[in-house]
Protein backbone atom coordinates (compact mmCIF):
# COMPACT_ATOMS: atom_id res chain seq x y z
CA UNK A 1 0.00 0.00 0.00
CA UNK A 2 1.40 3.79 -1.07
CA UNK A 3 3.17 4.98 2.27
CA UNK A 4 4.23 8.59 1.20
CA UNK A 5 1.75 11.57 -0.69
CA UNK A 6 3.82 14.57 -2.05
CA UNK A 7 1.95 17.38 -2.13
CA UNK A 8 1.57 19.62 -4.78
CA UNK A 9 1.43 17.20 -7.60
CA UNK A 10 2.62 19.52 -10.01
CA UNK A 11 4.05 23.09 -9.23
CA UNK A 12 5.27 25.61 -11.63
CA UNK A 13 7.89 28.49 -11.09
CA UNK A 14 9.70 31.14 -12.38
CA UNK A 15 13.48 30.19 -12.82
CA UNK A 16 15.54 31.46 -9.49
CA UNK A 17 12.47 31.04 -7.26
CA UNK A 18 12.66 28.76 -4.54
CA UNK A 19 10.61 25.35 -5.02
CA UNK A 20 8.94 23.45 -1.65
CA UNK A 21 7.60 20.22 -2.20
CA UNK A 22 5.96 18.51 1.05
CA UNK A 23 5.63 15.00 1.73
CA UNK A 24 3.22 13.18 4.28
CA UNK A 25 3.20 9.40 5.41
CA UNK A 26 1.23 6.81 7.04
CA UNK A 27 3.44 4.58 9.53
CA UNK A 28 6.50 5.30 11.84
CA UNK A 29 9.72 5.17 9.49
CA UNK A 30 13.76 4.37 9.97
CA UNK A 31 14.25 6.97 7.37
CA UNK A 32 13.07 8.99 4.29
CA UNK A 33 14.49 9.68 0.89
CA UNK A 34 13.83 12.00 -2.08
CA UNK A 35 14.25 11.38 -5.54
CA UNK A 36 14.84 12.99 -8.78
CA UNK A 37 13.13 11.33 -11.73
CA UNK A 38 14.14 13.27 -15.27
CA UNK A 39 11.25 12.59 -18.37
CA UNK A 40 12.20 9.77 -19.89
CA UNK A 41 14.86 8.48 -17.29
CA UNK A 42 15.32 6.32 -14.05
CA UNK A 43 15.47 7.94 -10.66
CA UNK A 44 18.35 9.66 -8.89
CA UNK A 45 18.91 9.67 -5.34
CA UNK A 46 19.23 13.03 -3.42
CA UNK A 47 19.28 12.68 -0.14
CA UNK A 48 18.31 10.67 3.00
CA UNK A 49 17.22 11.46 6.38
CA UNK A 50 16.95 9.44 9.41
CA UNK A 51 14.30 9.36 11.91
CA UNK A 52 16.47 10.84 14.59
CA UNK A 53 17.64 13.86 11.92
CA UNK A 54 15.04 16.82 11.44
CA UNK A 55 16.99 18.94 8.94
CA UNK A 56 19.60 17.98 6.05
CA UNK A 57 21.43 20.23 3.28
CA UNK A 58 22.86 19.00 0.34
CA UNK A 59 24.21 22.08 -2.21
CA UNK A 60 20.40 23.91 -2.78
CA UNK A 61 19.09 21.43 -1.44
CA UNK A 62 17.23 21.67 2.36
CA UNK A 63 14.82 18.68 3.68
CA UNK A 64 12.74 18.45 7.09
CA UNK A 65 11.42 15.85 8.88
CA UNK A 66 8.86 16.11 10.97
CA UNK A 67 8.08 12.60 12.99
CA UNK A 68 5.41 13.73 15.25
CA UNK A 69 3.25 15.27 12.01
CA UNK A 70 4.44 12.59 9.89
CA UNK A 71 5.92 14.94 7.32
CA UNK A 72 9.17 16.05 5.14
CA UNK A 73 9.55 18.82 3.17
CA UNK A 74 11.93 19.34 0.13
CA UNK A 75 13.42 22.75 -0.68
CA UNK A 76 15.32 23.72 -3.18
CA UNK A 77 16.81 26.94 -3.48
CA UNK A 78 17.70 29.38 -6.52
CA UNK A 79 15.67 26.47 -9.53
CA UNK A 80 17.09 26.48 -12.22
CA UNK A 81 15.57 24.70 -15.27
CA UNK A 82 17.55 22.05 -14.93
CA UNK A 83 15.85 21.25 -11.83
CA UNK A 84 12.51 20.17 -13.73
CA UNK A 85 11.59 17.03 -13.27
CA UNK A 86 9.63 14.75 -10.98
CA UNK A 87 10.26 14.32 -7.17
CA UNK A 88 9.56 11.13 -4.66
CA UNK A 89 9.88 10.72 -1.43
CA UNK A 90 10.34 7.31 -0.24
CA UNK A 91 10.35 5.78 3.26
CA UNK A 92 11.35 2.54 5.05
CA UNK A 93 8.93 1.57 7.33
CA UNK A 94 10.03 0.58 10.73
CA UNK A 95 10.57 -3.38 10.53
CA UNK A 96 10.62 -3.32 6.86
CA UNK A 97 13.07 -4.00 4.09
CA UNK A 98 11.62 -2.25 1.53
CA UNK A 99 11.38 1.80 0.81
CA UNK A 100 8.21 2.44 -0.30
CA UNK A 101 7.72 5.58 -3.11
CA UNK A 102 4.80 8.59 -3.12
CA UNK A 103 3.22 9.63 -6.43
CA UNK A 104 5.60 12.13 -6.76
CA UNK A 105 5.48 16.31 -7.76
CA UNK A 106 5.79 17.44 -11.27
CA UNK A 107 8.30 20.44 -10.97
CA UNK A 108 8.01 23.02 -13.98
CA UNK A 109 10.68 25.49 -13.92
CA UNK A 110 9.58 28.81 -16.52
CA UNK A 111 12.44 30.34 -17.93
CA UNK B 1 31.01 2.70 -17.63
CA UNK B 2 26.96 2.71 -16.47
CA UNK B 3 26.17 2.15 -13.04
CA UNK B 4 22.96 0.22 -13.67
CA UNK B 5 22.18 -0.94 -16.96
CA UNK B 6 19.03 -2.73 -18.06
CA UNK B 7 18.30 -4.22 -21.67
CA UNK B 8 16.28 -3.64 -23.57
CA UNK B 9 15.45 0.52 -23.46
CA UNK B 10 12.01 -0.57 -25.44
CA UNK B 11 9.66 -3.51 -26.20
CA UNK B 12 6.85 -3.97 -28.09
CA UNK B 13 5.05 -7.10 -27.97
CA UNK B 14 2.14 -8.71 -28.87
CA UNK B 15 -0.58 -10.31 -26.00
CA UNK B 16 0.74 -13.63 -24.62
CA UNK B 17 3.98 -13.42 -25.98
CA UNK B 18 6.54 -13.99 -23.79
CA UNK B 19 9.62 -11.98 -22.56
CA UNK B 20 12.42 -11.11 -20.47
CA UNK B 21 14.08 -7.44 -19.65
CA UNK B 22 17.86 -7.91 -18.17
CA UNK B 23 19.69 -6.03 -15.73
CA UNK B 24 23.14 -5.54 -14.50
CA UNK B 25 25.25 -3.40 -12.03
CA UNK B 26 28.63 -2.91 -11.81
CA UNK B 27 28.68 -1.08 -8.15
CA UNK B 28 29.83 -4.26 -6.66
CA UNK B 29 26.01 -3.86 -4.24
CA UNK B 30 24.83 -7.07 -2.54
CA UNK B 31 20.92 -5.84 -3.33
CA UNK B 32 18.70 -5.34 -6.31
CA UNK B 33 15.11 -4.36 -7.23
CA UNK B 34 12.58 -4.57 -9.90
CA UNK B 35 9.75 -1.58 -9.61
CA UNK B 36 7.29 -0.96 -12.13
CA UNK B 37 6.10 2.08 -12.82
CA UNK B 38 2.58 2.88 -14.28
CA UNK B 39 1.08 5.39 -16.46
CA UNK B 40 0.92 7.74 -13.68
CA UNK B 41 4.19 7.74 -12.67
CA UNK B 42 3.06 5.07 -9.56
CA UNK B 43 6.32 3.43 -8.59
CA UNK B 44 5.79 -0.26 -7.20
CA UNK B 45 8.01 -2.50 -6.35
CA UNK B 46 7.78 -6.25 -7.15
CA UNK B 47 10.98 -8.02 -5.92
CA UNK B 48 14.02 -7.74 -4.38
CA UNK B 49 17.14 -10.19 -3.97
CA UNK B 50 20.00 -9.72 -1.88
CA UNK B 51 23.29 -11.86 -2.76
CA UNK B 52 21.31 -14.20 -5.14
CA UNK B 53 18.35 -14.86 -2.65
CA UNK B 54 14.58 -13.44 -3.62
CA UNK B 55 14.14 -10.97 -0.12
CA UNK B 56 10.79 -9.30 -1.37
CA UNK B 57 7.78 -10.72 -3.57
CA UNK B 58 5.25 -8.00 -3.66
CA UNK B 59 2.12 -9.50 -4.70
CA UNK B 60 2.67 -9.96 -8.53
CA UNK B 61 1.27 -12.59 -11.26
CA UNK B 62 2.90 -15.54 -11.32
CA UNK B 63 3.60 -14.45 -14.93
CA UNK B 64 6.27 -12.79 -13.59
CA UNK B 65 9.70 -14.43 -12.33
CA UNK B 66 12.97 -12.83 -11.46
CA UNK B 67 16.48 -14.33 -12.12
CA UNK B 68 19.16 -13.65 -10.64
CA UNK B 69 22.36 -15.55 -11.99
CA UNK B 70 24.74 -13.81 -9.94
CA UNK B 71 24.79 -10.43 -7.61
CA UNK B 72 25.51 -8.43 -10.36
CA UNK B 73 22.66 -9.18 -12.46
CA UNK B 74 18.79 -9.59 -12.36
CA UNK B 75 16.62 -10.65 -15.18
CA UNK B 76 12.70 -10.48 -15.10
CA UNK B 77 10.80 -13.07 -17.17
CA UNK B 78 7.23 -12.16 -17.70
CA UNK B 79 4.81 -15.38 -19.39
CA UNK B 80 1.63 -14.64 -21.31
CA UNK B 81 2.05 -10.98 -21.34
CA UNK B 82 -0.94 -8.95 -20.84
CA UNK B 83 -2.38 -5.01 -21.74
CA UNK B 84 -2.04 -4.19 -17.87
CA UNK B 85 1.66 -5.30 -18.03
CA UNK B 86 2.53 -2.01 -20.17
CA UNK B 87 4.60 -0.19 -17.85
CA UNK B 88 8.19 0.98 -17.63
CA UNK B 89 10.34 -1.42 -15.51
CA UNK B 90 13.21 -0.19 -13.54
CA UNK B 91 15.86 -2.21 -12.24
CA UNK B 92 17.38 -0.79 -9.08
CA UNK B 93 20.31 -1.36 -6.60
CA UNK B 94 22.01 -0.63 -3.24
CA UNK B 95 24.80 -1.55 -1.57
CA UNK B 96 22.80 -3.83 1.09
CA UNK B 97 19.51 -4.95 2.02
CA UNK B 98 19.65 -2.51 4.83
CA UNK B 99 21.27 0.72 3.03
CA UNK B 100 18.51 2.17 1.16
CA UNK B 101 20.35 4.16 -1.58
CA UNK B 102 19.28 3.16 -4.52
CA UNK B 103 20.63 3.52 -7.96
CA UNK B 104 18.47 2.92 -10.40
CA UNK B 105 18.72 2.11 -14.48
CA UNK B 106 17.23 3.34 -17.38
CA UNK B 107 14.27 1.64 -17.31
CA UNK B 108 12.05 -0.66 -20.23
CA UNK B 109 9.31 0.96 -21.54
CA UNK B 110 7.34 -1.89 -22.80
CA UNK B 111 4.15 -1.74 -24.64
CA UNK B 112 1.35 -4.80 -25.31
CA UNK B 113 -0.71 -4.40 -27.90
Amino acid sequence: SQQGEEDPQALSIQEGENATMNCSYKTSINNLQWYRQNSGRGLVHLILIRSNEREKHSGRLRVTLDTSKKSSSLLITASRAADTASYFCATEKIGDDKIIFGKGTRLHILP
Amino acid sequence: DTAVSQTPKYLVTQMGNDKSIKCEQNLGHDTMYWYKQDSKKFLKIMFSYNNKELIINETVPNRFSPKSPDKAHLNLHINSLELGDSAVYFCASSQSRSYNEQFFGPGTRLTVL
